[in-house]
């Protein structure tokens, strides 16, 4: 079964610093890949995702991933913060072909210095 | 109206109370789901719905009982809920549900007593 683990359950940076999210995951065959930031009370927006091609994935609000199939990692990385990226952030593999759903990790919570 | 869409966004409700959470998606997606977010946990996936038909029940007790009478509307009838039921009800819809981006509504936030 798929699963996933970011390891940082909450992040301070400083506004303007850079911001690395960690996630790992365990899947038999290549995954699809996500990204979802949540704002207190507010659903999950999709920020990038991965299914093939360029390992390095942009998105939205100035978010890049990179997909690296030896360490199972998929990290989420901002060159500059701004206090209104605080919020939760979480990983995701899935679905597949055969029936896999998507697994969702714990979350990480980033908080911003001002 | 775009996107996908939850009412009501709170609810209060006693244990003997009976009230449902409604979904609705304008995206044009056959796929909708039920998740469950409590503090501390992760996300957990309750039910699927792929062209109105279920193909998904994560062990989810029978007090919880979702509905879906078409491709665009989800919803979730509560019946005598339990305090630790309390949490985060999230909506999702995606086309098909093999390798679909899944797009979220807001939430219903529901607190029971």
């Amino acid at each position: 079964a798929q699963s996933v683990t970011q390891p940082d359950i909450h992040i301070t940076v400083s506004e303007g610093a850079s911001l690395e999210l960690r996630c790992n995951y365990s899947y038999g065959a290549t995954p699809y890949l996500f990204w979802y930031v949540q704002s207190p009370g507010q659903g999950l927006q999709l920020l990038l995702k991965y299914f093939s091609g360029d390992t390095l994935v942009q998105g939205i609000k100035g978010f890049e991933a990179e997909f690296k199939r030896s360490q199972s990692s998929f990290n989420l990385r901002k060159p500059s913060v701004h206090w209104s990226d605080a919020a939760e952030y979480f990983c995701a593999v899935g679905p597949d072909n055969y029936g896999q759903n998507f697994v969702f990790g714990p979350g990480t919570r980033l908080s911003v210095l001002p | 109206e775009t996107g996908v869409t939850q009412t009501p966004r709170h609810l209060v409700m006693g244990m003997t109370n009976k009230k449902s959470l409604k979904c609705e998606q304008h995206l044009g997606h056959n796929a909708m789901y039920w998740y469950k977010q409590s503090a501390k946990k992760p996300l957990e996936l309750m039910f699927v719905y792929n062209f109105k038909e279920q193909t998904e029940n994560n062990s989810v007790p029978s007090r919880f009982s979702p509905e879906c009478p078409n491709s665009s509307h989800l919803f979730l009838h509560l019946h005598t809920l339990q305090p630790e039921d309390s949490a985060l009800y999230l909506c999702a819809s995606s086309q098909g549900t093999s390798q679909g981006t899944q797009y979220f509504g807001p939430g219903t936030r529901l607190l029971v007593l």
